[in-house]
C-alpha cells in the first residue's frame, strides 16, 4: 500500500514550457486534490475532484488544468509555465469530503520555472 | 471567505519545554478544525481534529480544543522532544466538505 505517490519529484522548467504532474492513490478515494505551498502562505488549493471524470476550481486555479479520467489519478497541467508558478506541489486524497475526513498527502513535487 | 491565522515562527524550544502554538479562524457556520503536521522533505500528515465545539483532539502528547466563542484551535503539547522539529499547520474544513483552508504554518525547532 503506497498511499499517496507523485511524479516527478523535481523538475525545472523554463518560461512558456508546459508539463503534467501526475498524482496517483491506491486507496480507492473519492476525492482528489492539488495544493500549491508557498513560504508563509500555507497551502493553497488549486483545483479538486471529487470522483471520477469530475473537476472544479479551488482558491488558484488560474494557469493550472486538471483531468480525472481514472479513479486513482489526478493529473495537474501546466500549458504555460510562469515563474509565479515555482512552488512546491502537493497532491492529497480523501475517502470523503473535507468537513469531516482526513486527507492524505504525496510526498510532494518542486517546480522551478526560470 | 474562511480564513485561519497562526502564530508566526520558528518557535523554538529546549526539550520538555511547554508548547502553544495559536491558531484562530473565520468561518461561517461551523466548520471542522484540524492540525497537521510536515516533516522536513514529506507531505502533510493529520496530527489530530476535531468537528464540533468543544472537542478536543489528541495524538502523540499533542492536544487542541475546540473553542467555538474564542475561535480559536490552539495547539499544545506538555513537554516537545527534539523529534517533534516540524512546521505545523491549522486548517479548517468548509461546510460543503469539499475544500481545507490553511493556515500559514509554524515552524518548530526543538533544541536537545
Amino acid at each position: 500500500n503506497a498511499g499517496v505517490t507523485q511524479t516527478p519529484k523535481f523538475r525545472v522548467l523554463k518560461t512558456g514550457q508546459s508539463m503534467t504532474l501526475l498524482c496517483a492513490q491506491d486507496m480507492n478515494h473519492e476525492y482528489m486534490y492539488w495544493y500549491r505551498q508557498d513560504p508563509g502562505m500555507g497551502l493553497r488549493l488549486i483545483h479538486y475532484s471529487v470522483g471520477e471524470g469530475t473537476t472544479a476550481k479551488g482558491e488558484v486555479p488560474d494557469g493550472y488544468n486538471v483531468s480525472r479520467l481514472k479513479k486513482q489519478n489526478f493529473l495537474l497541467g501546466l500549458e504555460s509555465a510562469a515563474p509565479s508558478q515555482t512552488s512546491v506541489y502537493f497532491c492529497a486524497s480523501s475517502y470523503s469530503g473535507a468537513a469531516l475526513d482526513t486527507q492524505y498527502f504525496g510526498p510532494g513535487t518542486r517546480l522551478t520555472v526560470l | 471567505g474562511n480564513s485561519v491565522t497562526q502564530m508566526e515562527g520558528p518557535v523554538t524550544l529546549s526539550e520538555e519545554a511547554f508548547l502553544t502554538i495559536n491558531c484562530t479562524y473565520t468561518a461561517t457556520g461551523y466548520p471542522s478544525l484540524f492540525w497537521y503536521v510536515q516533516y522536513p522533505g514529506e507531505g502533510l500528515q493529520l496530527l489530530l481534529k476535531a468537528t464540533k465545539a468543544d472537542d478536543k483532539g489528541s495524538n502523540k502528547g499533542f492536544e487542541a480544543t475546540y473553542r467555538k466563542e474564542t475561535t480559536s484551535f490552539h495547539l499544545e503539547k506538555g513537554s516537545v522532544q527534539v523529534s517533534d522539529s516540524a512546521v505545523y499547520f491549522c486548517a479548517l474544513g468548509n461546510n460543503a466538505g469539499n475544500m481545507l483552508t490553511f493556515g500559514g504554518g509554524t515552524r518548530l525547532m526543538v533544541k536537545p
